[in-house]
């Protein structure tokens, strides 16, 4: 079954720690993974994908297929970071492609 | 403003009531989306359209239609609203089923 777990529902760290959102997934195919967020009152928007292999606002992502992970990083949060992270996983190829989103993990990044 | 629109941004009803919500892409897309997104916040994909044509229908009640009338427009009707209908709505476009896609401001619909 093809399926996103993100494990921990809300994540609260102090502004300067180190960030790590977890996101397993299972796909028998090749994945096709990304990071979406979604600010306060905002829309949901990409963050970064894992075949572009960039850093986003200091965000990285790297694929572990060893590991079916794709874990989101930031080594120093801020403020500003706060808002609820999707994990996505592409299914489907061509026009039948869709996302299966995970459960999303609220950041709180604390002053 | 090149984006994802959609309207209303908030929808209160009664029960039994029929709604509509309508989106509108400018960003030259083929693909368009409806996802929902529940109390818990998870969010599902429930309609895409490519070309105006149906192409994903993940098991939604037919009381939920959607319309393309063309490839800038998806349309989402729903019949006969029920409590669990509750959520956000939001709809999405892209380029072919790419996964990187653009999303509205989302929809909230309350059933009261």
């Amino acid at each position: 079954a093809q399926r996103v777990t993100q494990p921990e529902k809300l994540l609260s760290v102090f502004k300067g720690a180190p960030v790590e959102l977890k996101c397993n997934y299972s796909y028998s195919g090749s994945p096709e993974l990304f990071w979406y967020v979604q600010y306060s009152r905002q829309r949901l928007q990409l963050l970064l994908r894992h075949i572009s292999r960039e850093s986003i606002k200091g965000f990285t992502a790297d694929l572990n297929k060893g590991e079916t992970s794709f874990h989101l990083k930031k080594p120093f949060a801020q403020e500003e970071d706060s808002a609820m992270y999707y994990c996505a996983l592409k299914s489907g190829s061509g026009n039948t492609g869709k996302l299966i989103f995970g459960q999303g993990t609220t950041l709180q990044v604390k002053p | 403003d090149t984006a994802v629109s959609q309207t209303p941004k908030y929808l209160v009803t009664q029960m039994g009531n029929d709604k509509s919500i309508k989106c509108e892409q400018n960003l030259g897309h083929d693909t368009m989306y409806w996802y929902k997104q529940d109390s818990k916040k998870f969010l599902k994909i429930m309609f895409s359209y490519n070309n105006k044509e149906l192409i994903i229908n993940e098991t939604v009640p037919n009381r939920f239609s959607p319309k393309s009338p063309d490839k800038a427009h998806l349309n989402l009707h729903i019949n006969s609203l029920e409590l669990g209908d509750s959520a956000v709505y939001f709809c999405a476009s892209s380029q072919g089923g790419e996964g990187t896609q653009y999303f509205g401001p989302g929809t909230r619909l309350t059933v009261l």
